[in-house]
């Protein structure tokens, strides 16, 4: 059975910092790109971020462009999201979502999800 | 940024009856289109990609069609576990990946 379990995430306040992390089984992430989006509560979904293998090129969105950087180790099998100077606008849950090979994003699937609160 | 405009937001239907939801793109997004399901409290879940293509495990019952900019999930007889949020993503030009606001199917 496919798993992918994020972890991390909890309350902050505004300006701090969180390390989100996912650990995926029955899957490999070696050779897929792998992607953060997130669920503002009551909202819709936003793409976060995405990280492809083998170059590991990074992608991001504009409204986290320079505080959030992605990261993956594929020895363990897990994808990181490393989130500076947090704002109320960062609280959602986010998903660790898998893509498809090299950079297609065929967001096939998704962990369950980890709850970000930014508050003071 | 490809902008992707769902609708309608709500849809009141019945057990039974058909379903069409509607997903219009700013731009053309040739055949890289996909949709999810999310029902309340987990994550969302792939239903069609490219378009048209039912991913594993999907019934039949889900379809989807369209090209370039406008496109349709179609469930053709409403079960009862499929009243819930369903949501477009197109692929073609990104980043962003970008997602539609979303359309909701109640029971009416």
């Amino acid at each position: 059975e496919v798993q992918l379990l994020e972890s991390g995430g909890g309350l902050v306040q505004p300006g701090g910092s969180l390390r989100l992390s996912c650990v995926a089984s029955g899957i490999t992430f070696t050779g897929y790109i792998v992607n953060w989006v997130r669920q503002a509560p009551g909202r819709g979904l936003e793409w976060v971020s995405g990280i492809s293998d083998g170059d590991g090129n990074t992608y991001y969105a504009d409204s986290v462009k320079g505080r959030f950087t992605i990261s993956r180790d594929n020895s363990k099998n897990t994808l990181y999201l490393q989130m500076n100077s947090l704002g109320p606008e960062d609280t959602a849950v986010y998903y660790c979502v898998k893509g498809g090979r090299a950079t297609n994003q065929v967001f096939d699937f998704w962990g369950q999800g980890t709850l970000v609160t930014v508050s003071s | 940024e490809v902008v992707l405009t769902q609708s309608p937001a709500t849809l009141s239907l019945s057990p039974g009856e058909r379903a069409t939801l509607s997903c219009r793109a700013s731009e053309s997004v040739i055949t890289y289109l996909a949709w999810f399901q999310q029902k309340v409290g987990q994550a969302p879940r792939l239903l069609i990609y490219d378009a048209s293509k039912r991913a594993t495990g999907i019934p039949a019952r889900f379809s989807g069609s369209g090209s370039g900019t406008d496109f349709t999930l179609t469930i053709s007889s409403l079960e009862p576990e499929d009243f819930a949020v369903y949501y477009c993503q197109q692929r073609y030009n990104w980043p962003p990946v970008t997602f539609g606001g979303g359309t909701k199917v109640e029971i009416k």
